[in-house]
């Protein structure tokens, strides 16, 4: 099955700062790379997205990166603010589109600190 | 709540005793995930269910059942044979299609204790 591992278990940065989290996964059939964040005591959510087909993708001061080929994908965060400060969780997925569901296998998570 | 509904937020079980987790959903979504949440080991899958009346084991089902009568519902119960239940369960469902539809949406989750 599926193993994603993601990198450092903990960030802390400068508010103003950039912070970049990693992801590995090794299965090769996986084509849907969603990030979650979560904050404390609540639920995850989903923050940004990227299918296989599409190297890079932004959302104001988030951006995701995937290397199909190396089998990894990174979380950029530009202009941190304390309310970035979260637990940020990537994750992998077989099978997006169609009539399939493929279940998200997740990383470990990263506790992310913006200190003002 | 955002389509999908955990009850209830805090649950404490005694020893040897099976307690149900509740997940309900409105979105009209086919599939429904159980996942749980210990500190510094992400989420982790229990059961899924892509259909009523149809559902898999995930990563970690030993101590767990599930059941999928109706597309809304899709009940956990954790039971006296998992030993360690002390952890956040999160319920989350999806939709067929490409994103976003096809992306999870969670539930509030449930803080299960054991006394």
């Amino acid at each position: 099955g599926e193993n994603v591992e993601q990198h450092p278990s903990t960030l802390s940065v400068q508010e103003g700062d950039s912070a970049v989290i990693k992801c590995t996964y090794s299965d090769s059939a996986s084509n849907y790379f969603p990030w979650y964040k979560q904050e404390l005591g609540k639920r995850p959510q989903l923050i940004i997205d990227i299918r296989s087909n599409v190297g890079e993708k932004k959302d104001q001061r988030i951006a995701v990166t995937l290397n199909k080929t190396a089998k990894h994908f990174s979380l950029h965060i530009t202009e941190t603010q304390p309310e970035d400060s979260a637990v940020y969780f990537c994750a992998a997925s077989p099978n997006a589109g169609g009539t399939s569901y493929g279940k998200l296998t997740f990383g470990q998570g990263t506790i992310l600190t913006v200190h003002p | 709540d955002g389509g999908i509904t955990q009850s209830p937020k805090y649950l404490f079980r005694k020893e040897g005793q099976n307690v149900t987790l509740s997940c309900e959903q409105n979105l009209n979504h086919d599939a429904m995930y159980w996942y749980r949440q210990d500190p510094g080991q992400g989420l982790r899958l229990i059961y899924y269910s892509q259909i009523v009346n149809d559902f898999q084991k995930g990563d970690i089902a030993e101590g767990y059942s599930v059941s999928r009568e109706k597309k809304e519902s899709f009940p956990l119960t954790v039971t006296s044979a998992q030993k360690n239940p002390t952890a956040f369960y999160l319920c989350a469902s999806s939709g067929p299609g490409p994103p976003p539809n096809y992306g999870y949406t969670f539930g509030s989750g449930t803080r299960l204790t054991v006394v």
